[in-house]
């Protein structure tokens, strides 16, 4: 079955860049969608077709996507950006869900 | 407003069933790809099925056989039936919609851009 591996945790400071990736076998050839879900709350969409920003997104928000990896980017990051991201993509008809990665800001 | 609120969820006893609703306000459920997707107690995001505009469905292997996914167009709802429930089903349940990308000649899935509060289903005896 078709897996979608992120690393479980990143730490940025304040005003830095986070970085978080997610790799699947020819994932950048697949649809990919990202995903930030505080505690408590649903996740909301952040980015989706790889480097496509909802509206509503703020804009230090971005996405690319190389070979068998996609990568989501927060620039200047905030204290209000600290939650659980998930990457997103297809196998056929089925979702398919990256573990997670939990972004610290400190 | 796109909104979608999840009803049904509860406390039920190993081998039980419940039936999960999402009704949906300002996006009409059956020219919708509709999915739910559910979270166990400090996990990630795990997906469960999907019901096309078609009507054609889809499960993960874990439910398969066990839930059933459905809609009823006049009330603009989804629903989510689930029997045979295990200890490993508790989880918050999220119904969301699904984005279609469309060519002249077929349609594609794509991001899930509204998504439910969820609702919270416990089984335990």
């Amino acid at each position: 079955s078709y897996e979608l591996t992120q690393p479980p945790s990143v730490s940025v400071s304040p005003g830095q860049t986070a970085s978080i990736t997610c790799s699947g076998d020819k994932l950048g050839d697949k649809y990919a969608s990202w995903y930030q879900q505080k505690p408590g709350q649903s996740p909301v969409l952040v980015i989706f077709q790889h480097d496509k920003r909802p509206s509503g997104i703020p804009e230090r928000f971005s996405g690319s996507n190389s070979g068998n990896t996609i990568t989501l980017t927060i620039s200047g990051t905030q204290a209000v950006d600290e939650a659980d991201y998930y990457c997103q993509s297809w196998d056929s008809t089925s979702v398919i869900f990256g573990g997670g990665t939990k972004l610290t800001v400190l | 407003e796109v909104q979608l609120v999840e009803t049904g969820g509860g406390l039920i006893q190993p081998g039980g069933s419940l039936r999960l609703s999402c009704a949906a306000s300002g996006l009409t459920v059956s020219s919708s790809y509709m999915t739910w997707v559910r979270q166990a107690p400090g996990k990630g995001l795990e997906w469960v099925s999907i019901i096309f505009s078609g009507g054609t469905t889809s499960y993960a292997d874990s439910v398969k056989g066990r839930f059933t996914i459905s809609r009823d167009n006049s009330k603009n709802t989804l629903f989510l039936q689930m029997n045979s429930l295990r200890a490993d089903d508790t989880a918050v349940y999220y119904c969301a919609r699904v984005t279609q990308h469309c060519s002249p000649t077929n349609c594609h899935a794509g991001a899930l851009d509204y998504w439910g509060q969820g609702t919270l289903v416990t089984v335990s005896s």
